[in-house]
């Protein structure tokens, strides 16, 4: 069973830093894109990032957080990262990880982790 | 404002077809499959259609989905109020970006 697990959501001030990490189990974690998608309280799903599967080399932003959020991931510990810079009021959201069905990025995002809530806010 | 535009709200009866647009262009659902997201209140959004018509196991075949060049919607048969939920299309663009509707609302009577 897939299994997406995120963590590193808090309170953070405007202009502050924040890194959320998912731990993957129950499938093959090289074998597949994964993404961030966030949702504002009380709006809907805006993605955010994307990057591809082992040896891909291909990542893809929002231009919302583009040269300011950073997409990694680890394959010695199944884990992705989304190291966020610069954050705003409007960045406030849930941030979910997500499992994408296929090697590169297509938006096809077959399993979604619970989701971890950052607040950026003085 | 979302690149794909969904109505804001959908309603219906028990028992009743409620349908779902999504629209959007040539760069994205004209040339990309189209998914479709079931969020229901206080969880995370799940997979309920991919490559624009096609059920994940578990989906009950009350649901369906269909797609005409830059447009798609998705129909939901026999409406029950565990359907109460709500619905994002999905695409990705040629831009290299995955969209998302904005969401609609649905409520069943």
């Amino acid at each position: 069973e897939v299994q997406l697990l995120e963590s590193g959501g808090g309170l953070v001030q405007p202009g502050g830093s924040l890194r959320l990490s998912c731990a993957a189990s129950g499938f093959n974690f090289g074998a597949y894109a994964m993404s961030w998608v966030r949702q504002a309280p009380g709006k809907g799903l805006e993605w955010v990032s994307s990057i591809g599967g082992s040896g891909a080399n291909t990542y893809y932003y929002a231009d919302s957080v583009k040269g300011r959020f950073i997409i990694p991931r680890d394959h010695s510990t199944n884990t992705l990262y989304l190291q966020m810079n610069s954050l705003r009021a409007e960045d406030t959201a849930i941030y979910y990880c997500v499992k994408d069905r296929e090697w590169l990025p297509r938006g096809y995002f077959d399993s979604w982790g619970q989701g971890t809530l950052v607040t950026v806010s003085s | 404002q979302s690149v794909l535009t969904q109505p804001p709200s959908a309603s219906g009866t028990p028992g009743q077809r409620v349908t779902i647009s999504c629209s959007g262009s040539s760069s994205n659902i004209g040339s990309n499959y189209v998914y479709w997201y079931q969020q229901l209140p206080g969880t995370a959004p799940k997979l309920l259609i991919y490559r624009n018509n096609q059920r994940p196991s578990g989906v009950p075949d009350r649901f369906s989905a269909s797609k005409s060049g830059t447009s798609a919607s998705l129909a939901i048969s026999g409406l029950r109020s565990e359907d109460e939920a709500d619905y994002y299309c999905a695409a990705w663009d040629d831009s290299l970006n995955s969209l998302f509707g904005g969401g609609t609302k649905l409520t069943v009577l």
